[in-house]
Order: C-alpha cells, then sequence, then structure tokens
C-alpha cells in the first residue's frame, strides 16, 4: 500500500532562513507527488507537483521539491523563509500515474519567527 | 481558475441530526472528492465519484452517504450526524485524467461542529 511520512509535525525557522520540510513515501509504482499548503481556516492550494521528466520541481511563492527515487523522497524547500509561509503543509502521493485517489501525510505546521 | 465552492464555512448541528454539506465545482470535472480533516491524521478519503451518478467508498465511508445527481454538484450527507463527526470536511475536483494538469483542486472546507 501507498504511504507517506512527513518528518516533523511541526517546525519552526526563523524569518530568512532556509526552509525544509521533508517528505518521503512508498509506492510500488512510479508516483505522482504532490505539496500542498493549507493557510489558516482555508482549503489546499497546491503548491507544487511532480510527475514525469525533470526531477526538481518548481512551484508557487519560491518553494521547489526535489525528488529522489533512491531515496524515496521528495522534500519541500524554499531558500528564505517569509512570514507570510506560515502555514500547514501537506505531501501526497498517487500511485497510478494520476492525481486520483491521492493519499495525503500527516501534515506539517511551520512556524515563521521574525 | 478552477474554482471549487462548499455551501459552508462553518456549520452547528446537534446529534442525530441530518446534515448536508455541498459541493459545487465550475469546470465540467467528472471526479470530485469528500475528504476529511483532523489534527495530526491529515487528510482522510470519504467518497470519490467518477461521473454522474456514480459513487465509490473511500478509506473512511461509515456514517456519511454522497450524492451526485449534476455534474457540477457533489452532496455528502451525514445521516444522523454524531459528535465524532465534528470535523473540517474539504471537497475536491480533479482536472482530467491524463492531461498535464492533472490536479485535485480543493474548495475552501466546511468546519462542521456537533452538539
Amino acid at each position: 500500500a501507498q504511504s507517506v511520512t512527513q518528518l516533523g509535525s511541526h517546525v519552526s525557522v526563523s524569518e530568512g532562513a532556509l526552509v525544509l520540510l521533508r517528505c518521503n513515501y512508498s509506492s510500488s509504482v512510479p508516483p505522482y507527488l504532490f505539496w500542498y499548503v493549507q493557510y489558516p481556516n482555508q482549503g489546499l492550494q497546491l503548491l507544487l507537483k511532480y510527475t514525469t521528466g525533470a526531477t526538481l520541481v518548481k512551484g508557487i511563492n519560491g518553494f521547489e521539491a526535489e525528488f529522489k527515487k533512491s531515496e524515496t523522497s521528495f522534500h519541500l524547500t524554499k531558500p528564505s523563509a517569509h512570514m507570510s509561509d506560515a502555514a500547514e503543509y501537506f505531501c501526497a502521493v498517487s500511485p497510478w500515474g494520476g492525481s486520483e485517489k491521492l493519499v495525503f501525510g500527516k501534515g506539517t505546521k511551520l512556524t515563521v519567527n521574525p | 481558475d478552477v474554482k471549487v465552492t462548499q455551501s459552508s464555512r462553518y456549520l452547528v448541528k446537534r446529534t442525530g441530526e441530518k446534515v448536508f454539506l455541498e459541493c459545487v465545482q465550475d469546470m465540467d470535472h467528472e471526479n470530485m472528492f469528500w475528504y476529511r480533516q483532523d489534527p495530526g491524521l491529515g487528510l482522510r478519503l470519504i467518497y470519490f465519484s467518477y461521473d454522474v451518478k456514480m459513487k465509490e467508498k473511500g478509506d473512511i465511508p461509515e456514517g456519511y452517504s454522497v450524492s451526485r445527481e449534476k455534474k457540477e454538484r457533489f452532496s455528502l450527507i451525514l445521516e444522523s450526524a454524531s459528535t465524532n463527526q465534528t470535523s473540517m470536511y474539504l471537497c475536491a475536483s480533479r482536472t482530467p485524467s491524463g492531461s498535464r494538469t492533472d490536479t485535485q483542486y480543493f474548495g475552501p472546507g466546511t468546519r462542521l461542529t456537533v452538539l
């Protein structure tokens, strides 16, 4: 069965510091991988996704993620955190080559300190 | 832009009431989904629909039913609400499979409290 593990339910960084949110997945077939962001009291917004091809994926708001098949990882990074990045972030995997039946991680809440 | 709307942002109901949560998308998508979100548990799929009048159980369908009479509308029904159904409910709509933009898009969520 496919699964997603997000290491760290809470991550705290200083404004201007590197943001690194970790995601590891298990999938028996080449997956689609997604990062979503949820701001307080809102729905989920797609940040970026990996399907095939280039393993470094750039998304909105300066975020990017790298698909590493050998490590079964899809970590999310941003070089310099901004206060507006404070939110909850969800990694998701879809093992069937599309976005049907996404399996979500439990989320990582990012706090950005001034 | 894909727009997914949900009928209520906040809802308070009493135990035993029948509750309807409505979701509408404006992009003629075939696939629609209902998730439940709880702290520390992430998102869990309740039901999804491939097309009009077609539905399939997700991971946690117990206590819920759904209705899809029109393509743009997908309803989640709590036949007899219970306190353990207090949660955030998120609807999603999926762009066509096989397209480069194959993605689920989410509505703003309905925070349901059952007293």
